[in-house]
């Protein structure tokens, strides 16, 4: 069965602390890996598409790498706007997304 | 174009009455998705359309839950004689072949 799973679920840093947040998975046919933001109240927010290993993208402070069994989310030098959370989902067949349970985000100032 | 949009934002209705949301997709994209999220956890799939033709209903969408999308264009959401166990927040996506764009949710709080 298709699974994703992001750690950690909550993850508390200062301003300009940078850190790595993760997405493993298990998935017959891989079609794509997305990331997406999400402030509370609205809809994800597209960052990222993924589609194979070794595959790197960036995005303002935001990196996003992945592998055979994995995806990172590197943020660096993060600020407080950085603060949402970071949703994880990996591309089925027809294109429906499955997504993990999603990475809290909060950056102090 | 706007994005996607959704109507209603919040819908607050008492358990056992019919609710139904509309989603409009980006203008050009044939593909459009139904999830449906709960606090705390990521966004399910329910079903999703190709122009006019519902392809793939999620094991979730009960026989209570309908959608549709005539003429390929706009798509409602469906739910008959809701429960409690409905409340969440449904949101719909939709995409040319790529990355998925989301609305921003219908809210459904069911009392």
């Amino acid at each position: 069965e298709d699974q994703v799973t992001q750690s950690p679920e909550a993850l508390r840093l200062q301003e300009g602390e940078s850190s790595s947040l993760n997405c493993s998975y298990t998935v017959s046919g891989l079609r794509g890996l997305f990331w997406y933001r999400q402030d509370p109240g609205k809809g994800p927010e597209f960052l990222f598409t993924l589609y194979s290993a070794g595959e790197e993208k960036e995005k303002e402070r935001l990196k996003a790498t992945l592998t055979k069994k994995e995806s990172f989310l590197h943020i660096t030098a993060p600020k407080p706007e950085d603060s949402a959370t970071y949703l994880c989902a990996v591309q089925r067949e027809g294109g429906k997304l499955i997504f993990g349970q999603g990475t809290e985000l909060s950056v102090k100032p | 174009d706007t994005g996607v949009s959704q109507d209603p934002r919040h819908k607050i209705t008492k358990r056992g009455q019919n609710v139904t949301f509309r989603c409009d997709p980006i203008s050009e994209h044939n593909r459009l998705y139904w999830y449906r999220q709960t606090l705390g956890q990521g966004p399910e799939f329910l079903t999703y359309f190709q122009n006019e033709a519902q392809l793939e209903k999620s094991r979730l969408l009960s026989d209570r839950f309908s959608a549709e999308r005539p003429k390929g264009s706009f798509s409602t959401l469906e739910i008959q004689r809701t429960e409690q166990g409905d409340s969440a927040m449904y949101l719909c996506a939709s995409t040319g072949g790529g990355e998925q764009y989301f609305g921003p949710g219908t809210r459904l709080t069911v009392t």
